[in-house]
């Protein structure tokens, strides 16, 4: 693994149903976010994590939750999926202070 | 409250300048970054402002006033494959989040 990395690539999901996105970084970066990006609205933050064992809401947190327990990895689940939650979503991780943000590939889920 | 502003689209010629501006309001200030996303793809950094001034990196400069909450990313000499959507960000002080701007969709014309 080099970077960051999201599976899966993309997914079609019934309405309803449970998923996890996953998340992964080998960078060692403390903060990891998880964004999702629709047409016209640009990347919106979901949820954030400043450290191993913290995390915290973003703009658009409902419906969504996250758990970080170690440093690498930082899953996104959506427990009862909505066709509102159609949409790329970006797996991020920056160092502290003044670093730039590294995205993940994304992961293109359509819930139906 | 929090809130970046950037135009939605903006079209150029190819070996033209072109300039795409910025300006942002954010709760606390920690940097002005500036990503490039080719479409389908995840967004890649371009470059990082936090003091005032230009920052110029090849044929891409970045500039920032603090005071204004403005910033913009120059392209010069612009290329067929620049064409992909450019995003503003800052970096906020209290969760170290960034927010991002609605994204600006740039068309490079032969």
């Amino acid at each position: 693994i080099a970077g960051i990395t999201q599976a899966p690539t993309s997914q079609i999901l019934a309405a309803g149903r449970r998923m996890t996105l996953r998340c992964t970084q080998d960078m060692r970066h403390n903060a990891m976010y998880w964004y999702r990006q629709d047409l016209g609205l640009g990347l919106r933050l979901i949820h954030y994590s400043n450290t191993a064992g913290t995390t915290g809401k973003g703009e658009v947190p409902d419906g969504y939750s996250v758990s970080r327990a170690n440093t690498d990895d930082f899953p996104l689940t959506l427990a009862s999926a909505v066709p509102s939650q159609t949409s790329v979503y970006f797996c991020a991780s920056s160092d502290s202070g003044d670093t730039e943000a590294f995205f993940g590939q994304g992961t293109r889920l359509t819930v139906v | 409250g929090q809130n970046i502003d950037q135009p939605t689209e903006m079209t150029a010629t190819e070996g033209a300048i072109v300039q795409i501006n910025c300006t942002y309001q954010t709760s606390g200030f920690n940097g002005l970054f500036w990503y490039q996303q080719h479409a389908g793809e995840a967004p890649t950094f371009l470059s990082y402002n936090v003091l005032d001034g230009l920052e110029e990196k090849g044929r891409f400069s970045s500039f920032l006033s603090r005071s204004k909450g403005y910033s913009y990313l120059l392209l010069k000499e612009l290329q067929m494959k620049d064409s992909a959507s450019y995003l503003c960000a800052a970096k906020d002080n209290y969760g170290q989040n960034f927010v991002f701007g609605p994204g600006t969709r740039l068309s490079v014309l032969p």
